[in-house]
C-alpha cells in the first residue's frame, strides 16, 4: 500500500527566509505532483514530477524528485506572505490503480513578516 | 471552459438523511475521482471511475455510492448521513498527468 508523508505539518517562517518541505513515498512511484489550497478553497496545482532528478521552479517555489529515494522536496526562496498556504505533495504509484492520487497530510506554512 | 463542476458548495444535513453531490466535467475526461477532506488532513479517495459504466472503491467507500452513466458526470450519493461524513468533497477528472479539481462540497451532518 503506498504512503505518502510530509514533513513538517506545520511551518511557520519569516519574511525573507528559505525552508524546504519534505515528501516521502513508500513504494515505486512514476509521478508526483505537489499542490497548493489556501484556506476554503480548491487544491492548485504547482508541480508535476515525471522522472527521477527532475526539478521545476516557479517563482520562489522549486520542486525537485528523486525516485531512488523516493523522496520529493519543495524548497522555498526568500519567502513572502503570499506564499502562506498549506501544501500538499501527491503520489501515484507505478502501475496503480488508474492513476489515483495518494496524499500526504500537508504542510501549513505561515510566512510571517 | 468551465472545467469540473460541484453542487452544492455547501450543505448541512441531518443524521439519517440521504442526498446526492453533483460532479460534471466538460473537458471530455474519461478518469474521474471523489475525495474527501477532513480538517488538517490530505486528501483520501472514496470512489474512482475510468469511464462511464466502470467504477471502483477507493481508501474510504463505506457509507457512500457512485454511478457514472455518461463521460460527463460522476454523483456522490450518501445513503444514511452520519456526522463521520462531515468533510469537504472534491470531484476530480484526469486525463493523461493532468488532474482538475473542483471547488468542493463543504458538507456538515448534524
Amino acid at each position: 500500500e503506498l504512503k505518502v508523508e510530509q514533513n513538517p505539518l506545520f511551518l511557520s517562517m519569516q519574511e525573507g527566509k528559505n525552508y524546504t518541505i519534505y515528501c516521502n513515498y513508500s513504494t515505486t512511484s512514476d509521478r508526483l505532483y505537489w499542490y497548493r489550497q489556501d484556506p476554503g478553497k480548491s487544491l492548485e496545482s504547482l508541480f508535476v514530477l515525471l522522472s527521477n532528478g527532475a526539478v521545476k521552479q516557479e517563482g520562489r517555489l522549486m520542486a525537485s524528485l528523486d525516485t531512488k529515494a523516493r523522496l520529493s522536496t519543495l524548497h522555498i526562496t526568500a519567502a513572502v506572505h503570499d506564499l502562506s498556504a498549506t501544501y500538499f505533495c501527491a503520489v501515484v504509484s507505478a502501475g496503480g490503480s488508474q492513476g489515483n492520487l495518494i496524499f500526504g497530510k500537508g504542510t501549513k506554512l505561515s510566512v510571517k513578516p | 471552459n468551465a472545467g469540473v463542476t460541484q453542487t452544492p458548495k455547501f450543505r448541512i444535513l441531518k443524521i439519517g438523511q440521504s442526498m446526492t453531490l453533483q460532479c460534471a466535467q466538460d473537458m471530455n475526461h474519461n478518469y474521474m475521482y471523489w475525495y474527501r477532506q477532513d480538517p488538517g488532513m490530505g486528501l483520501k479517495l472514496i470512489y474512482y471511475s475510468v469511464g462511464a459504466g466502470i467504477t471502483d472503491k477507493g481508501e474510504v467507500p463505506n457509507g457512500y455510492n457512485v454511478s457514472r452513466s455518461t463521460t460527463e458526470d460522476f454523483p456522490l450519493r450518501l445513503e444514511l448521513a452520519a456526522p463521520s461524513q462531515t468533510s469537504v468533497y472534491f470531484c476530480a477528472s484526469s486525463y493523461l498527468q493532468g488532474y482538475t479539481f473542483g471547488s468542493g462540497t463543504r458538507l456538515t451532518v448534524v
